[in-house]
Formats: C-alpha cells, structure tokens, sequence
C-alpha cells in the first residue's frame, strides 16, 4: 500500500529565511502526482504545489519549490525569504491511478512556525 | 462561483444521535471525497463517489454513510454518533488529480 511519511512534526524559521521540509513516499507504482498543501489556522486546505512523476523538472511557485527524487521517493518543500503568513501545517499527499484508485494519501503533516 | 461548500460548519452531538453533513460544489466535477482529521494523524479518506449514483468506501468508512443523489451533493450521514467520531470533517472535488476542498465541520461527540 502506498504511505506517505512527514518527519518532522515541526520546523521553525526566521523570517526572511529559508526552510526546507521533508516528506517521503513509498509505492510500486511508476506513474503519480505528489502535492503539498498548507492549512493555516482557518482550517481551509490550500493547494501549494504539485509534481506529476514524469516530469524531471523540479516544480515552482513562486517562494515554494520542490526538490522530487524519485529514485529515492523523496518529496521536499522549500520555502524561500519565509514571511509571517507562511505559519500553517504543511501536508505532503500523493496521488495514482493503480493502486490508491485515485485517492490522495496524506501524510501526517509538519507544522510551521515563523519568527520575527 | 462559491466552490466547495459544507453545512453545518460546527455541531455538537451526544452519543447515539444521528446526523448528516452536507457538501455542495458548483464546480460541476465528477469526484467527490470524504476526510476526517484528527490530531497528529493528518487526512484520512471516509468514503468517496466517481459521480452521481455511486459511492465507494475508503480508508475508514466504519460508522459513516455516504449518498450521491445529485452530482453537486455529497452527503455524510452518522447514523448512531460516538466519541471516536468527534472530528473535523473535510468535503473535497475534483475533475482530475487536484482536489478542491471545503472550509471543514468540526464534530464534537459527547
């Protein structure tokens, strides 16, 4: 069965700084969408990145960038010059059409601190 | 276009009694999800519906039931509600891998 792992159950970072969080996945499958989603203290799900497996090009969105190693089924999320609004449980979640039926597996998330 | 709705957004329960949550979306998809999250354990898939008139059960569908009459519903119903359901519940679409998601209900058990 496909897993999706989150060590960290928290990070801090100071503002203006640079935080990578780490996500790992495990699955038999060769074709998948990996995500990260921010909750912030509202509760509501926001979709802040995605990477379809095929592609060997990193995926970007403005501060946020993905390092995807899928030899290792590595999935991370680095966070560039990290501003206040940042704070929020960041979940890592994965996605096929074989095995998980199209589902979304989640991990079980980091939460992010963001000092001043 | 109000996206992905859920009704009622918080609501207590005493033990044995029977409610249903209701997810609205105007987005006109096909895929329909259920999650529950609860602390440290992230989102975990209750059920979930490939389009109208069919459901199918997901990682912990025990104590739920789900229908899909209209393709823009996707109801929750607890038939005899227990603490262990006590919860904040998460509605979601899609049309293909990104799901779109409501503002969440908070269920307290009692």
């Amino acid at each position: 069965a496909q897993t999706v792992t989150q060590s960290q159950p928290e990070m801090s970072v100071q503002e203006a700084e640079t935080v990578t969080l780490s996500c790992t996945y495990d699955t038999s499958e060769s074709d998948y969408y990996l995500f990260w989603y921010k909750q912030p203290p509202s509760r509501q799900m926001i979709l802040v990145i995605r990477q379809e497996a095929y592609k060997q090009q990193n995926a970007t969105e403005n501060r946020f960038s993905v390092n995807f190693q899928k030899a290792a089924k590595s999935f991370s999320l680095k966070i560039s010059d990290s501003q206040l609004g940042d704070a929020a449980m960041y979940f890592c979640a994965y996605i096929d059409y074989g095995g998980s039926q199209g589902n979304l597996i989640f991990g079980k998330g980091t939460k992010l601190s963001v000092k001043p | 276009n109000a996206g992905v709705t859920q009704t009622p957004k918080f609501r207590v329960l005493k033990t044995g009694q029977s409610m249903t949550l209701l997810c609205a979306q105007d987005m006109n998809h096909e895929y329909m999800y259920w999650y529950r999250q609860d602390p440290g354990m992230g989102l975990r898939l209750i059920h979930y519906s490939v389009g109208e008139g069919t459901t199918a059960k997901g990682e912990v569908p025990d104590g739920y039931n789900v229908s899909r009459l209209k393709k823009q519903n996707f109801l929750l119903g607890l038939e005899s509600a227990a603490p262990s359901q006590t919860s904040v519940y998460f509605c979601a679409s899609s049309y293909s891998t990104e799901q779109f998601f409501g503002p969440g209900t908070r269920l307290t058990v009692l």
